[in-house]
């Protein structure tokens, strides 16, 4: 069974760092692209990043490009989404997801919620 | 960036009506678009991929149909257990992007 557990969420004030973290289980991680997907309160759904296989490319929605990073350890599982110079707009809850070109967003997390207040 | 755009925002139905929802591209997405369904507090689910692909364990009740810039998702019979919101995602190109989703409401 196919299983992704989001950790590393909560209050930090604007302009802080927050570490997300994924912890997969179920499949062959390293087989797979990754992302991280998020969702203000009472919004819509927004893609933030994908993460290949090997950890050799990387996207990003402008809005987080050049202070979030994504990353992973095929070795531990894990998929990582580093948060700097967090502002009021990044409130969400934050999703990780299993992607493919094929079928898209195909297996979720429970989501971790990141609250950016002061 | 691909624009995404779902009608109606919300709808009101009852149990056993056909249900449809259109989402529009703002360019060719050939047949890269899935469907979601969210429940309150709960992770989306894949509904749809490609288009028309029924995602494992989907109920066969629920289908969809489009290609290029006009996609539907539709609910043959509605039934309790829908009552959520939907959204449409293209994966022709990043930046991926999202509709704003569709909420299904009990009339």
């Amino acid at each position: 069974e196919v299983q992704l557990v989001e950790s590393g969420g909560g209050l930090v004030q604007p302009g802080g760092s927050l570490r997300l973290s994924c912890a997969a289980s179920g499949f062959t991680f390293s087989s797979y692209w990754m992302s991280w997907v998020r969702q203000a309160p009472g919004k819509g759904l927004e893609w933030v990043a994908n993460i290949k296989e090997d950890g050799s490319q990387k996207f990003y929605v402008d809005s987080v490009k050049g202070r979030f990073t994504v990353s992973r350890d095929n070795a531990k599982n894990s998929l990582y989404l580093q948060m700097n110079s967090l502002r009021a707009e990044d409130t969400a809850v934050y999703y990780c997801a299993r992607y493919s070109g094929d079928d898209s967003f195909q297996y979720w997390g429970q989501g971790t919620l990141v609250t950016v207040s002061s | 960036d691909i624009q995404m755009t779902q009608s109606p925002s919300t709808l009101s139905a009852s149990v056993g009506d056909r249900v449809t929802i259109t989402c529009r591209a703002s360019q060719s997405i050939s047949g890269w678009l899935a469907w979601y369904q969210q429940k309150p507090g709960k992770a989306p689910q894949v509904l749809i991929y490609k288009a028309s692909r029924l995602g494992t364990g989907v109920p066969s009740r629920f289908s969809g149909s489009g290609s290029g810039t006009e996609f539907t998702l539709t609910i043959s019979s509605l039934q309790p257990d829908d009552f959520a919101s939907y959204y449409c995602q293209q994966y022709i190109s990043y930046p991926l992007t999202i509709g704003g989703g569709t909420k299904v409401e009990i009339k």
